[in-house]
């Protein structure tokens, strides 16, 4: 069975810019989470998507959004980047509430 | 690869040694604990997980022990290999609910062959 896929791997965008990511979860996945990771604050919950349903949210800006479509893929989307939007964003899938959590690679986004 | 963090805890160890790497948990609450394993330029790895109701869980080569009195968790690596040289993360779910895994800093595992 494939892995969590993102796309793209690596994203560089200038302050201001707007950028958006895509995960396809595992075959038969419901969920997809999506992760920032930087090295000052580690791993930290963006936003939670279930059968096309945010259904849980970080603390971050309205800035950042996402959608959930109903074959379970998900994007996010950052607008009005800002320097400290540099960050490795992942996404991750499961089958649903309290079930292992599966990562994909990342994106790596460079904010210039 | 990236970096995952500047200042993480580094544990050495010597190849085929046991490792053992410790996280506190912050909430007396969480359901579901996992551990992670993430290598330079990729994303977490799941390693092992436990729930609440048990104490010590084993996979191959891993073990992770739960105390809920003290908030802690371990994992266990037997027979240490180059390979297993990475970035540690327990995190937590509070549960039940939709609430989302809470991680911790991490542990950087290094393995001296």
């Amino acid at each position: 069975k494939a892995g969590v896929t993102q796309t793209p791997r690596y994203l560089i965008k200038t302050r201001g810019q707007q950028v958006t990511l895509s995960c396809s979860p595992i075959s038969g996945h419901r969920s997809v989470s999506w992760y920032q990771q930087t090295p000052g604050q580690g791993l930290q919950f963006l936003f939670e998507y279930f059968s096309e349903t945010q259904r849980n949210k970080g603390n971050f800006p309205g800035r950042f959004s996402g959608r959930q479509f109903s074959n379970s893929r998900s994007e996010m989307n950052v607008s009005t980047l800002e320097l400290g939007d540099s960050a490795l964003y992942l996404c991750a899938s499961s089958l649903g509430f309290l079930e292992t959590q599966y990562f994909g690679p990342g994106t790596r986004l460079l904010v210039l | 690869g990236e970096s995952v963090g500047l200042h993480l805890p580094t544990l050495s160890v010597q190849e085929g040694d046991n490792s053992i790497i410790n996280c506190a948990y912050s909430n007396s609450a969480s359901d579901y604990f996992i551990w992670y394993k993430q290598e330079s330029g990729k994303g977490p790895q799941f390693i092992i997980d436990i729930r609440s109701n048990m104490d010590k869980r084993q996979g191959q080569r891993v073990t992770v022990l739960l105390n809920k009195t003290v908030k802690h968790l371990s994992l266990q690596i037997a027979a240490t290999q180059p390979g297993d040289s990475a970035v540690y993360f327990c995190a937590e779910n509070i549960g039940p609910g939709n609430t989302p895994l809470v991680f911790g800093k991490g542990t950087r595992l290094s393995v001296i062959a």
